[in-house]
């Protein structure tokens, strides 16, 4: 069975540009979570998936974050504009609805210059 | 707001040596934990994790934990460590009431482990 899988793995853009990251969760499971993790810092929750619709996005940062999950299948997480802050991992988790571990991809990790 | 404690940032150990990290949460109500590993290169995976039941929790590659709920602790332990333990490790809690899935993590900000051959 297939991991959870992120691309791109490394990502370095600069400031005022867009950067998308995708996941794609393991098939079958509906719940699709996105985390982050700025430097020296813990890893945050952003938001989390039920199948297409957003089950919870209290730890989206700002509206310059678009997560997306057409289909119920894998997600997109769109930063525009990019901002310096935004610098870190992202790490992009999944689980079956009844489930309770997610199962975690090796994360994104994008630099902001 | 709920948050997790993680005591040590960085641990340095000879191969042998025994383990324990400490992790502490705050929050009052009923709470799944579990403990990360992430290795070099590596994704996030999970070592062990407790949901209810016997306390002491044994987990992947002979690690266990212990809950302790007065104490609102969940410390991971390993009696003797290899230098493949190298790693950083990550205690995190979920509110059991956040519907029927695992729901939202809150992590600690990790401990790295450095194991000396």
């Amino acid at each position: 069975e297939a991991g959870v899988t992120q691309f791109p793995s490394h990502s370095v853009i600069e400031k005022g540009q867009t950067v998308t990251l995708r996941c794609d969760p393991i098939s079958g499971h509906d719940n699709l979570y996105w985390y982050r993790r700025v430097m020296g810092k813990e890893i945050k929750f952003l938001l989390h998936f039920v199948k297409e619709s957003k089950q919870d996005e209290s730890g989206m940062p700002n509206n310059r974050f678009l997560a997306e999950r057409t289909g119920g299948t894998y997600s997109t997480l769109k930063v525009q504009p990019a901002e310096l802050e935004d610098s870190g991992v992202y790490f992009c988790a999944s689980s079956r609805i009844t489930g309770r571990e997610a199962f975690f991809g090796q994360g994104t990790r994008l630099t902001v210059v | 707001a709920q948050s997790v404690s993680q005591h040590n940032h960085h641990v340095i150990l000879s191969e042998a040596a025994s383990l324990e990290l400490g992790c502490n949460y705050s929050y009052g109500g009923t709470v799944n934990l579990f403990w990360y590993v992430q290795y070099p290169g590596q994704h996030l995976q999970l070592l062990l994790k407790y949901f209810s039941g016997d306390p002491l929790v044994k987990g992947i590659k002979g690690f266990e934990a212990e809950f302790i709920k007065s104490k609102f602790s969940f410390n991971l332990r390993k009696p003797s460590v290899q230098w493949s333990d190298t790693a950083e490790y990550f205690c995190a809690v979920n509110n059991r009431d956040y519907g029927g899935s695992q729901g939202n993590l809150i992590f600690g900000k990790g401990t790295k482990l450095s194991v000396k051959p």
